[in-house]
């Protein structure tokens, strides 16, 4: 059983630019959850897709979009980067509501 | 607004010093509480779900208990590999999403 991926590892972007984060859900998972995580901090809430569809939102602004694909795969875009976008960014796979698995994360620093 | 809590913020252990990890919660419609484990760089790695109060879950040295305020995650004689930031979370009932809702986490460090 394969778990969690996702990519790139780590990321180095200029304030201002655009940003595309990719995650592949566990086996038999059907629901993603995106996290960003401060240093020190635990992980916040961005967003959860299900059915290709977002289906709940944290408090982050418009410009963290994200899509989900067939395959329950899914992608997080961050637009006109902001240096305290610099953060690890953690994907969750779950069947529906039940228990979350996390990737390893992809750490982004905006600089 | 949901408000997890965890203490202490570090807690240092020598090996087979036995301690509690404390995460209170102030939540409408709880659904269930979440402990997670995570290593430097890494992501969280699932450790227990608890639905309800007056819960228990064990595995190898750790044991998660539940009730109404707060949850409890027991390690017992632990070992310098059990050294990690542990995370509590807790997901609210009346939504028809899973959010989690994290405390900052408690980093565990034990010496040999």
């Amino acid at each position: 059983e394969t778990g969690v991926t996702q990519s790139p590892t780590h990321l180095i972007k200029t304030r201002g630019q655009q940003v595309t984060l990719r995650c592949s859900s566990q086996s038999g998972h059907n629901t993603v959850s995106w996290y960003q995580q401060a240093l020190g901090q635990g992980p916040q809430f961005i967003f959860q897709y299900y059915r290709e569809e977002e289906n709940g939102r944290g408090n982050f602004p418009p410009r963290f979009s994200g899509l989900q694909f067939p395959n329950y795969s899914s992608e997080l875009n961050v637009n006109a980067l902001e240096l305290d976008d610099s953060a690890l960014y953690l994907c969750a796979s779950s069947f529906l509501t039940y228990e979350q698995y996390f990737g390893p994360g992809t750490r982004l620093t905006v600089t | 607004e949901d408000q997890v809590t965890q203490s202490p913020e570090a807690l240092r252990l020598q090996e087979g010093e036995s301690s509690s990890l404390n995460c209170s919660y102030t939540v409408s419609g709880l659904r269930g509480l979440f402990w997670y484990r995570q290593d430097p760089g890494k992501g969280p790695e699932f450790l227990f779900t608890l639905y309800s109060a007056g819960e228990e879950k064990e595995k190898e040295r750790l044991k998660a208990t539940l009730t109404k305020k707060e949850s409890f995650l027991h390690i017992t004689a632990p070992k310098p590999e059990d050294s990690a930031t542990y995370l509590c979370a807790v997901q609210t009932g009346g939504t028809s999403y899973g959010k989690l809702t994290f405390g900052q986490g408690t980093i565990l460090t034990v010496h040999p």
